[in-house]
């Protein structure tokens, strides 16, 4: 089975300019979460879905940052304008809500704004 | 609110020496608890989880975690450690209690090395 799928591995970019994050979620969950990992922050929830719905996001840094959900099996998560304290890896993940079941991560996006 | 505490920054261990990976949990009601592990270059990995049942979960790659609910710890142990098994360990919590997407509370990782 595929598991989480995200793109771009990696982008460089310069400051100001528009990022766009892309996750592809297991076929059949139905949550799905962004997550931010920095060393100085560790990993940080930005924000979640259930059912296409945002649940919270109370993690998201600022306006600047924003996600959607368009349907189940495709999010974004979009940083304009970047800065360069938005660098970190970025990450999805995706689980089915009943019973205690896992979060399953993708490899997530290495983000650098110059 | 849940939280989770992981006091070692970073442990060391001998290959083919017992390792432990301490993780101590803070929730109002039964806690849901998970150890996830992260390899360079990678997303975090699910490695086991305690919902209910035997204190003793065991899991992928031969490790084990012991639920001890008067400790409210969920330490992650294996028996024998490679040094295939150096990465970076999460535990993380999520209130049974509580609804709406299996919303999880990591701590902040321990590092594990394991050297000849």
């Amino acid at each position: 089975d595929a598991g989480v799928i995200q793109s771009p591995r990696h982008e460089v970019t310069e400051m100001g300019q528009e990022v766009t994050l892309r996750c592809k979620p297991i076929s059949g969950h139905n949550s799905l979460f962004w997550y931010r990992q920095t060393m100085m922050r560790g990993l940080e929830l930005l924000i979640y879905f259930n059912n296409n719905v945002p649940i919270d996001d109370s993690g998201m840094p600022e306006d600047r940052f924003s996600a959607k959900m368009p349907n189940a099996s495709f999010s974004t998560l979009k940083i304009q304008p970047s800065e360069p304290r938005d660098s970190a890896v970025y990450f999805c993940a995706s689980s089915f809500d009943r019973g205690g079941q896992p979060q399953h991560f993708g490899d997530g996006t290495r983000l650098s704004i110059l | 609110a849940q939280s989770v505490a992981q006091p070692e920054d970073q442990v060391n261990v001998a290959e083919g020496n017992p390792l432990t990976v301490k993780c101590t949990y803070s929730v109002s009601g039964n806690p849901y608890l998970f150890w996830y592990v992260q390899y360079p270059n990678r997303g975090l990995q699910f490695l086991l989880k305690y919902i209910t049942g035997d204190n003793l979960v065991k899991g992928s790659y031969g490790f084990e975690a012991e639920f001890n609910k008067s400790q409210t710890s969920f330490h992650l142990k294996k028996p024998s450690a490679l040094v295939s098994d150096s990465a970076l360990y999460f535990c993380a919590v999520r209130d049974g209690l509580t609804g709406g997407g299996n919303k999880l509370t990591f701590g902040t990782g321990t590092q594990l090395k394991v050297e000849l």
